[in-house]
């Protein structure tokens, strides 16, 4: 059964500091992986999208990396700021006809910025 | 900036009726998606539509789900017979291709409250 593992549940961070939310996936076959950002009430918001063959990719103060062959993926936040609080999650997508069906979401980890 | 609009943004119903969530993708865009989030719970995939027809569909979207296009711009998602159990948030998805990098965008929600 695909299943995406997210960690920590939930984390606490000071305004500035930076912060590492983790990612374990089994989905067979892999197409991608994909970082959600999901503020609450509302719908996710795309950050990165990640194949097998990329290690790395960035998008803004987000960092995202990829090691297909551990079936893990991190997300680094940078420089922290009080919008970022919300729920991030990870997205992992088997391949079929389109590559964001047969998605597989993670239960998302909670992020609290403090002043 | 194009965004993907739902109606109603909360809908409440009783056991048994059939309720119909919309959805507007962005305009030029081709693919579309449901899915749903149980209170407290992971986002789930629904079913991705293509070309007027379904491409993909999870094992919850069953014979009381059905989805449409019934014009240029609209996305429907119907329930046949509201159980307890779909109370949820429903989220509409949309991308203009069904690539990898195609950045999926998300609509709102629908907070559908079954009585």
């Amino acid at each position: 059964k695909n299943q995406v593992e997210q960690s920590p549940q939930s984390l606490i961070i000071l305004e500035g500091k930076n912060c590492t939310l983790q990612c374990n996936y089994t989905v067979s076959p892999f197409s991608n992986l994909r970082w959600y950002k999901q503020d609450t009430g509302r719908g996710p918001v795309s950050l990165t999208i990640m194949t097998f063959s990329e290690n790395t990719k960035s998008n803004g103060r987000y960092t995202a990396t990829l090691d297909a062959d551990t079936k893990q993926s991190s997300l680094h936040i940078t420089a922290s700021q009080l919008s970022d609080s919300a729920s991030y999650i990870c997205v992992v997508s088997a391949l079929g006809y389109t590559n964001a069906g047969k998605s597989t979401f993670g239960d998302g980890t909670t992020l609290t910025v403090k002043p | 900036e194009p965004e993907v609009t739902q109606t109603p943004s909360h809908q409440v119903t009783q056991m048994g009726q059939e309720v119909i969530l919309r959805c507007v993708p962005i305009s030029n865009h081709l693919y579309f998606y449901w899915y749903r989030q149980i209170l407290g719970q992971k986002v789930e995939f629904l079913v991705s539509f293509y070309n007027n027809e379904i491409s993909e569909k999870s094992e919850i979207f069953d014979d009381q789900f059905s989805v449409e296009r019934p014009d240029g711009s609209n996305f429907t998602l119907k329930i046949r017979s509201t159980k307890l159990e779909d109370s949820a948030m429903y989220f509409c998805a949309s991308t203009l291709a069904g690539g990898t990098y195609n950045e999926q965008f998300f609509g709102p929600g629908t907070r559908l409250t079954v009585l």
